[in-house]
């Protein structure tokens, strides 16, 4: 099975940077997401990491470490939209998905 | 080309009842799955199928059963509800050479 941590809540400032730390103890891994999910709506994908290093894609990075088991998923350049749920979720050799609880973004002005 | 659909919306059910739920997707994924989320608890997997005429337990199947008669569609019954079946219910689907899955909108489910 898998045990994913990830923290409950974060808030910061509009403009700044944001970190939401993923860690997870697998018993097989291929591959973790990143999703955001906005209130009362399904969760949209946001990125992909299969090998340890940093994805890039716009104002958003995910980094994974495979033998640490950690991610990261950095928002840069914050907007009041990105006020959303953010969940990690790893994939296992049966292309299934075991998801973190989530982790609240709020973004004050 | 809609994606993903779910019916109903949202739902008030009375204990004993049997309910399905519906799912539709028009994208040709081979995998289909079905979530349950709750508050602090995330999503948690109830059952999916990796192909059409096969399907598989997740983490939590107990009270729900599904089918896949063909590609498109995945529904989940609940044989006979009880209240700790309430809850949102997201059908999801992913073609499986790319992983990533996409997520209907959603159920909402109230079982008193």
């Amino acid at each position: 099975g898998q045990n994913i941590d990830q923290p409950t809540e974060m808030t910061a400032t509009e403009g700044a940077i944001v970190q939401i730390n993923c860690t997870y103890q697998t018993s097989g891994f291929n591959g973790l997401f990143w999703y955001q999910q906005h209130a009362g709506e399904a969760p949209t994908f946001l990125s992909y990491n299969v090998l340890d290093g940093l994805e890039e894609k716009g104002r958003f990075s995910s980094f994974l470490s495979r033998s640490k088991g950690y991610s990261y998923l950095l928002l840069k350049e914050l907007q009041m939209k990105d006020s959303a749920s953010y969940l990690c979720a790893v994939r296992d050799e049966d292309y299934k998905l075991s998801f973190g609880a989530g982790t609240t973004v709020t973004v004050r002005a | 080309i809609a994606g993903i659909t779910q019916a109903p919306t949202s739902q008030i059910l009375a204990a004993g009842r049997r309910m399905t739920l519906r799912c539709t997707q028009d994208m040709r994924h081979n995998a289909m799955y079905w979530y349950r989320q709750d508050l602090g608890l995330g999503l948690r997997l109830i059952h999916y199928s990796n192909t059409a005429g096969t399907t598989g337990k997740g983490e939590v199947p107990d009270g729900y059963s599904v089918s896949r008669a063909n590609t498109d569609d995945f529904p989940l019954t609940l044989a006979s509800a009880v209240p700790s079946q309430t809850s949102v219910y997201f059908c999801a689907s992913s073609d499986s050479t790319e992983g990533k899955q996409y997520f209907g909108p959603g159920t909402r489910l109230t079982v008193l």
